[in-house]
């Protein structure tokens, strides 16, 4: 089962801009997770953000989490063409210890 | 820090015939695996979780009878393909969920892609 929506779905920019991909979910969270995937492979951790927090920081990842709207951002600041990759939320399913993946963005970075 | 190994990474079998992918935490306990199921440019659906020495939650829609997951230890969950189709072919991730003081988190296994020919 899906838990929410990303958008965009899709997102190609030139290197050096920031990207902000946006991610939606429909039931009450632990905590979200970002994850990153390059193409056929493994899932990377990026970043997580727990339920009583609204901003966190690593490295050039910003990540924001709004519960009220069941909304969170991340944001990657000066893009990298090695950023290139897919980008998925997760969400900690409070009550149901499980993992549930929004549906992704694909990130282009020109270079 | 936490590693989960899983094996084979890449498998090509034939049409009815079936394969077993092994999820094994490496250096934790991981009383709770999940299995994901993944199709090419799309997300990652959750098809079962497992809990050591019981049986095993399908999500809606998932075959169980199908897709066979024992989690016979704490250590080691397996998921059989039965009977294979070329349909199943696909990207296949495991997850542990660790226990204990260090708090794992989950973890996850570098996937197993198969082709079903």
């Amino acid at each position: 089962s899906q838990q929410g929506e990303e958008d965009p779905q899709a997102l190609s920019i030139q290197e050096g801009e920031n990207a902000t991909m946006n991610c939606s979910y429909k039931t009450s969270i632990n905590n979200l997770q970002w994850y990153r995937q390059n193409s056929g492979r493994g899932l990377v951790h990026l970043i997580l953000i727990r339920s009583n927090e609204r901003e966190k920081h690593s490295g050039r990842l910003r990540v924001t989490l709004d519960t009220s709207k069941k909304s969170s951002s991340l944001l990657i600041t000066a893009s990298r063409a090695a950023d290139t990759a897919s980008y998925f939320c997760a969400t900690d399913v409070q009550g149901a210890q499980k993992l549930v993946f929004g549906q992704g963005t694909r990130l282009t970075i020109n270079p | 820090g936490a590693v989960v190994s899983q094996h084979p990474s890449r498998v090509i079998c034939k049409s009815g015939t079936s394969v077993k992918i092994e999820c094994r935490s490496l250096d934790f306990q991981a009383t709770t695996m999940f299995w994901y199921r993944q199709f090419p440019k799309q997300s990652l659906m959750l098809m079962a979780t497992s809990n050591e020495g019981s049986k095993a939650t399908y999500e809606q829609g998932v075959e169980k009878d199908k897709f066979l997951i024992n989690h016979a230890s704490l250590t080691l969950s397996t998921l059989t393909v039965t009977s294979a189709h070329p349909e199943d072919s696909s990207f296949y991730i495991c997850s542990a969920l660790g226990q204990g003081p260090l708090n794992y988190g989950y973890t996850f296994g570098s996937g197993t892609r198969l082709t079903v020919v």
